[in-house]
């Protein structure tokens, strides 16, 4: 129950394009849901998150898709550049029960923007 | 501000030694929680710990342990190190309520 289900595990774009990841929760009673950016050798950055009581969140060049009725939460880039080329990694937590800060992670989606 | 620091950034340890790690959080963060990465299980939730005092758990062995001093900074210790246990150990602060920001981690390497 506490799994989140990241998919496609890489992803190839052509600069200038829209890159789309999709993340699929099961446990209802996560409440955050952040997206995390990470280049290799470093920490993983915090890019967007959401709460599920909107259905889109935009930042930038980076936008959340969220449906709480499916308990699906999507990251959508718009204009990928190579400087986007990185792993993302989707991630949710329960605020309400005192655990915000254990984050269940996705798999990660590897992906190259290509020029 | 600055970020979240971790050292050291690298680590070479035998199997059946002890190591400890070190993080320090954001300026006023009092929350640090670790994570352990591997590429096969990938991002792995260990604990939590906020004000001195441990408020999560992850599921991993007793031989993962950490601790939290009264500056937020906080370690964490694991013993009796096997193979499988070569990974990037992550940390990250937080004010508490959610938003976590990531250090660089150490690369621990168990041979």
């Amino acid at each position: 129950q506490q799994q989140v289900k990241q998919s496609p595990q890489s992803l190839i774009v052509q600069k200038g394009g829209i890159s789309i990841i999709n993340c699929a929760y099961e446990n209802t009673a996560f409440d955050y849901f952040p997206w995390y950016q990470q280049f290799p050798g470093k920490g993983p950055a915090l890019l967007i998150a959401i709460r599920p009581d909107v259905s889109e969140k935009k930042e930038g060049r980076f936008t959340i898709s969220f449906n709480k009725s499916a308990k699906q939460f999507s990251l959508h880039i718009m204009d990928s550049q190579p400087g986007d080329s990185a792993t993302y990694f989707c991630a949710a937590s329960m605020r309400t029960t005192g655990t915000a800060s254990k984050l269940t992670f996705g798999t990660g989606t590897r992906l190259q923007v290509t020029l | 501000k600055a970020g979240v620091t971790q050292t050291p950034r690298y680590l070479i340890k035998t199997r059946g030694q002890q190591v400890t790690l070190s993080c320090s959080p954001i300026s006023g963060h009092r929350s640090v929680s670790w994570y352990q990465q591997t590429p096969g299980q990938g991002l792995q939730f260990l604990f939590e710990y906020f004000s001195e005092t441990q408020r999560n758990k992850g599921n991993f062995p007793g031989r993962f342990s950490g601790r939290q001093f009264s500056n937020s900074r906080s370690e964490m210790n694991v013993s009796t190190l096997e193979l499988g246990d070569s990974a990037l150990y992550l940390c990250a602060s937080s004010l508490g309520s959610g938003e976590q920001f990531f250090g660089p981690g150490t690369r621990l390497t168990v041979l």
